[in-house]
């Protein structure tokens, strides 16, 4: 079955960087858009970003932009996302999810979801 | 940004119980709505898409409705398994925005 496993969380102070990778397996990486969703510890879920199947189209949320930057690579079959400048409001685990409908589409039913990896930010 | 209101944000219910969640949409947003269930420590699991459908595998206790800008999730006979947050989710618009969750206890 389709498996998204995400990595590169940690312990970062205020101010710095991190990046995020979501290594994606079991189904045809290049025909889906992937996004990024968060979860603030005992909040309720949060999109982040978005790109299309085809890594050409990015869409974030206001509380990011300018800040994060969501990209892929077909040839490991990994999502990323770079995150800069980072602020106690951005600790949250953070999932990959992919939607559920292949060929361009940037919006849809999220299908199958990673397990998360957990951002602190913490001086 | 589309704003999706859930309702209640928690309830407790029995085995066997039917249960009611609802999520009004701040405009229109056709049937591109969602919902998940979350169990703790889990990532959420789509339940059903596009307002009713069911996702494979999904047992059919579990329905959706809607009426206009107002939609409705339902699972008809509570089992033990169901304890967990559920959550909205409209796609129609980016920003893609949740509901803020409602917490079944069982």
């Amino acid at each position: 079955q389709v498996q998204l496993v995400e990595s590169g969380g940690g312990v970062v102070q205020p101010g710095r960087s991190l990046r995020l990778s979501c290594a994606a397996s079991r189904f045809p990486f290049s025909y889906y858009g992937l996004h990024w969703v968060r979860q603030a510890p005992g909040k309720g879920l949060e999109w982040v970003a978005v790109i299309s199947s085809d890594g050409t189209n990015k869409y974030y949320a206001d509380s990011v932009k300018g800040r994060f930057a969501i990209s892929r690579d077909s040839s490991t079959n990994t999502l990323y996302l770079q995150m800069n400048s980072l602020t106690t409001e951005d600790t949250a685990v953070y999932y990959c999810a992919r939607i559920s409908w292949p060929a361009g589409a940037v919006a849809g039913p999220f299908d199958n979801w990673g397990q998360g990896t957990l951002v602190t930010v913490s001086s | 940004d589309i704003q999706m209101t859930q309702s209640p944000s928690s309830l407790s219910a029995s085995v066997g119980d039917r249960v009611t969640i609802t999520c009004q949409a701040s405009q229109d947003i056709s049937k591109n709505l969602n919902w998940y269930q979350q169990k703790s420590g889990k990532a959420p699991k789509l339940l059903i898409y596009d307002a009713f459908n069911l996702e494979t595998g999904v047992p059919s206790r579990f329905s959706g409705s809607a009426s206009g800008t107002h939609f409705i999730f339902t699972i008809s006979s509570l089992q033990p398994e169901d304890f967990a947050t559920y959550y909205c989710q409209q796609y129609d618009n980016l920003p893609i925005t949740f509901g803020q969750g409602t917490r079944l206890d069982i």
